[in-house]
């Protein structure tokens, strides 16, 4: 099945500094990668996303790229604030269907 | 709208008891997910559907599990009989159409003790 593996497990940054979470899929026709963001006992909430025909998405201070010959694709945070902190993950729609295949998620704390 | 709605919002019972979980779907959206939530394996989908019917349900983990949609705004997702091991966070998502934006519940933490 599919595979997708996203790294760090946990990063820490000091407030002000960027953040770059990774993450790789194994489906090269998976067209759809939406990145999530879960804090402390809520739900997941779509963060940003972005699809197959574009290589770059950015909105405020997050951005997500995507290279789909090595198949990956990075969440950028800049500027982190001490309410970035949180479970992010990364997903992958297969590209048959509509089945969603998460990361196992990304601890961020930004210290302040 | 109000979103996904999810109930009970915290379940705990005994092992071997039934649970029933319920979902409401965003009205119009035409896919339904359950996923469960566990430490040791993350987030993964049991079962979606499309339009009621059910779609995949690969993830679904043994004959313990079952899910039904019988309309367009409510699915449940029921074990019997529950275990330990069941104990997690169930989420209901939807979405408006394939490889859209997937709204989450707010969730159910059982706990099957």
């Amino acid at each position: 099945g599919e595979n997708v593996e996203q790294h760090p497990s946990t990063l820490s940054v000091q407030e002000g500094d960027s953040a770059v979470i990774k993450c790789t899929y194994s489906d090269s026709a998976s067209n759809y990668f939406p990145w999530y963001k879960q804090e402390l006992g809520k739900r997941p909430q779509l963060i940003i996303d972005i699809r197959s025909n574009v290589g770059e998405k950015k909105d405020q201070r997050i951005a997500v790229t995507l290279n789909k010959t090595a198949k990956h694709f990075s969440l950028h945070i800049t500027e982190t604030q001490p309410e970035d902190s949180a479970v992010y993950f990364c997903a992958v729609v297969l590209s048959r269907g509509n089945k969603l295949v998460f990361g196992a998620g990304t601890i961020l704390r930004v210290k302040s | 709208d109000a979103g996904v709605i999810q109930s009970p919002r915290h379940e705990v019972t005994e092992m071997g008891q039934e649970v029933t979980l319920r979902c409401k779907p965003i009205s119009g959206h035409d896919y339904l997910f359950w996923y469960r939530q566990t430490m040791m394996r993350g987030l993964e989908l049991l079962i979606y559907f499309n339009n009621n019917v059910p779609i995949d349900d690969s993830g679904m983990p043994e004959d313990r599990f079952s899910a039904k949609m019988p309309n367009a705004s409510f699915s449940t997702l029921k074990i019997q009989p529950s275990e330990p091991r069941d104990s997690a966070v169930y989420f209901c998502a939807s979405s408006l159409y394939e490889g859209h934006e997937q709204y989450f519940g707010p969730g159910t933490r059982l706990t099957v003790t």
